[in-house]
């Protein structure tokens, strides 16, 4: 069973920063990384799948990038809107099933 | 675009049944390779993936529930449903069904959740 981790659990910073939140998988996952930004009381939206490809609507300030067990997620110039928890989720082929990590709350400082 | 809706119980019984429906609108269950999967998230946690019905009709569970949950497909009223027996306080969570892109790996589609309580 592969286990995912993010690191940090939360993280404090000013609007205009930029953010990088780590997701890493107990073993190699491929690309088969996605990330998903969740607001409260909201469900969650999908950001970016395969790794490095952006969800449709997601601008371009969000960024995902790494491979095999270590993946990145960057949001560069921190807006208002992206004050949130991310979660990271891998997909595995066989047997299909998804595992999220247990995400990172991106905070004001 | 796809649409999807919970519906059912929002207050369950100790060691009975949970049981939840999810409406599709703006696409079919039944054609397109997807798959449709329910999650839940505890209050205040995070995401847990509960497993997925392919329009095939093949299943697959997150090895930690697989004992206890059901998913199933209705093509013609157009909804899956997620049972989930013998539950405890444990499973009081939102509960949310999703389609998953057979193109991104990745769930795609969310409905808006549902708040089930388990509690006598």
């Amino acid at each position: 069973e592969i286990v995912m981790t993010q690191s940090p659990a939360t993280l404090s910073v000013s609007p205009g920063e930029r953010v990088t939140l780590s997701c890493r998988a107990s073993q190699s996952v491929s690309n088969n990384l996605a990330w998903y930004q969740q607001k409260p009381g909201q469900a969650p939206r999908l950001l970016i799948y395969g790794a490095f490809l952006r969800a449709t609507g997601v601008p371009a300030r969000v960024s995902g990038s790494g491979s095999g067990s270590n993946f990145t997620l960057t949001i560069s110039r921190l807006q208002p809107e992206d004050f949130a928890v991310y979660y990271c989720q891998h997909f595995n082929e066989w047997p299909p099933l998804f595992t999220f990590g247990p995400g990172t709350k991106v905070e004001i400082k | 675009q796809v649409q999807l809706q919970e519906s059912g119980p929002g207050l369950v019984r100790p060691s009975e049944t949970l049981s939840l429906t999810c409406t599709v609108s703006g696409g079919s269950v039944s054609s397109g390779g997807y798959y449709w999967s329910w999650i839940r998230q505890h209050p205040g946690k995070g995401l847990e993936w509960i497993g997925h019905i392919h329009n095939s009709g093949n299943t697959y569970y997150n090895p930690s529930l697989k004992s206890r949950v059901r998913i199933s497909v209705d093509t013609s009223k157009k909804q899956f449903s997620l049972n989930l027996i013998s539950v405890t306080a444990a499973d009081t969570a939102v509960y949310y069904c999703a389609r998953e892109g057979s193109l991104e790996m990745a769930t795609v589609s969310w409905g808006q959740g549902t708040l089930v309580i388990v509690s006598s």
